[in-house]
């Protein structure tokens, strides 16, 4: 598809368990951005990536949440022995820019929907 | 810091009223970049329009337009002759270039325009 992919649509965990959502960017994008977003909320930045190099991973909540992007493409999520706060809606976002800071703008996927009981 | 502020959470009008989506927002920096979404029901957000800070025309797309005021630090939405369709959440954003820290998009926290037939 020539949009951003984002599997699963909807992940339910029990708390406690790890879980991994994955990002397949438009391809040739060279910027990769995770957000998080509470329901009623706008997206929150989380982590950002230039090819495989992960540039900022200053909006990651905590170190339970861990992110890759090992050949600078597809890109995964991780979530460590998860919380119920850590429910929301996690999407990720890929633009053509070269760096974070650009007029081009990001494509969202979807996003996943986690639940955590 | 930067900040975006959407302070209508929720509007309704009716079909083929004009409705105008408030944005203001904060930064230090002289350059930096604005952007809208629009998140439908699905939950992708869409990108409509970005606008950077040295260019302060309005422009028009369609029932669409942009209202840039750098003096009130404000980036108005107005949708002329709304149809049901327009009806989602529609975001502000901000990118800086010194990324205050992150370097991902600033969002605020969304309106809900509700248009019914």
């Amino acid at each position: 598809g020539a949009g951003v992919s984002q599997s699963p649509r909807y992940k339910v965990a029990k708390r406690g368990q790890d879980v991994a959502l994955r990002c397949d960017p438009i391809s040739g994008h060279v910027s990769l951005f995770w957000y998080q977003q509470a329901l009623g909320q706008g997206p929150e930045f989380l982590t950002y990536f230039q090819n495989e190099a992960q540039l900022d991973k200053s909006g990651l909540p905590s170190d339970r949440f861990f992110a890759e992007r090992p050949e600078g493409s597809v890109s995964t999520l991780k979530i460590q022995r998860t919380q119920q706060e850590d429910s929301a809606v996690y999407l990720c976002a890929s633009s053509l820019a070269v760096t974070s800071f650009s007029n081009q703008p990001q494509h969202f996927g979807d996003g996943t929907r986690l639940s955590i009981l | 810091a930067q900040k975006v502020t959407q302070a209508q959470t929720e509007i309704s009008v009716v079909e083929k009223e004009d409705v105008t989506l408030d944005c203001v927002y904060e930064t230090r920096d002289t350059t930096y970049y604005l952007f809208w979404y629009k998140q439908p029901p699905s939950g992708e957000l869409v990108f409509l329009i970005r606008r950077n800070s040295f260019d302060e025309q309005n422009e028009i797309s369609g029932r669409y337009s942009w209202n840039f005021q750098k003096s009130t630090s404000s980036f108005n939405f107005t949708i002329t002759a709304s149809q049901v369709v327009d009806s989602a959440v529609y975001f502000c954003a901000l990118s800086e270039a010194s990324g205050g820290g992150a370097d991902g998009l600033t969002f605020g926290k969304g309106t809900h325009l509700i248009i019914q037939p």
